[in-house]
């Protein structure tokens, strides 16, 4: 089964500065989807950025990029010029590619509660 | 354009009773998901629909039920409440059941069981 593991319940960054969130997963599958999604305290979930596992280039969206290691599972969130606005709850989220089974579910993280410091 | 509607927001149940939440999708959007959030569990999938047809189903027992309307409305069901099935549970809309597809969420609706 896959399994989506986030080490860090909480990280602080300084506002303007550079944050690391880290995400690792664990697949038997070679079509799969990666994402983070963040939630800030009005409980929305919004998409912040995806990866698709076939891809090698890392996703890039504005102050958010990801570096995406596939042979070692591994799928980092980084937040450049960090705004108070970032400061949320982000989950990393797996999404098998199911070209065989036919199922797409949705597995989380933990989450990591990021702290922006003005 | 609206984006994803869930109803009600909050609501408080007792233990036994049960409830149904309502979710409207994104206009175009054929696909609902619905997930539950709870500080010990965190974020799990409960099921997907798409044209009306559950496609996938995560590991719920089946207290846990849903539908999907002709118009794509989703509507999801617990019977027989218990105290742990107070979370947030939080709807989400796709344009096709695709794993590739962007999935936008609804703000969720708060049930309280007591």
């Amino acid at each position: 089964a896959q399994t989506v593991t986030q080490s860090q319940p909480e990280m602080s960054v300084q506002e303007a500065e550079t944050v690391t969130l880290s995400c690792t997963y664990d697949t038997s599958e070679s079509d799969y989807y990666l994402f983070w999604y963040k939630q800030p305290p009005s409980r929305q979930m919004i998409l912040v950025i995806r990866q698709e596992a076939y891809k090698q280039q890392n996703a890039t969206e504005n102050r958010f990029s990801v570096n995406f290691q596939k042979a070692a599972k591994s799928f980092s969130l980084k937040i450049s010029d960090s705004q108070l606005g970032d400061a949320a709850m982000y989950f990393c989220a797996y999404r098998s590619g199911g070209s065989t089974s036919g199922t797409y579910k949705y597995i989380f993280g933990t989450g990591t509660r990021l702290k922006v410091l003005a | 354009k609206a984006g994803v509607t869930q109803t009600p927001r909050y609501l408080i149940k007792t233990r036994g009773q049960q409830v149904t939440l309502s979710c409207s999708p994104i206009s175009g959007h054929r696909s609902v998901s619905w997930y539950q959030q709870t500080p010990g569990q965190g974020l799990q999938f409960l099921f997907e629909y798409f044209s009306e047809t559950q496609r996938n189903k995560g590991n719920f027992p089946g207290r846990f039920s849903g539908r999907q309307f002709s118009n794509s409305r989703s509507e999801m069901n617990v019977s027989t409440l218990e105290l742990g099935d107070s979370a947030l549970y939080l709807c989400a809309s796709s344009l096709v059941a695709s794993s590739g597809n962007t999935i936008y969420f609804g703000e969720g609706s708060w049930l309280t069981v007591v």
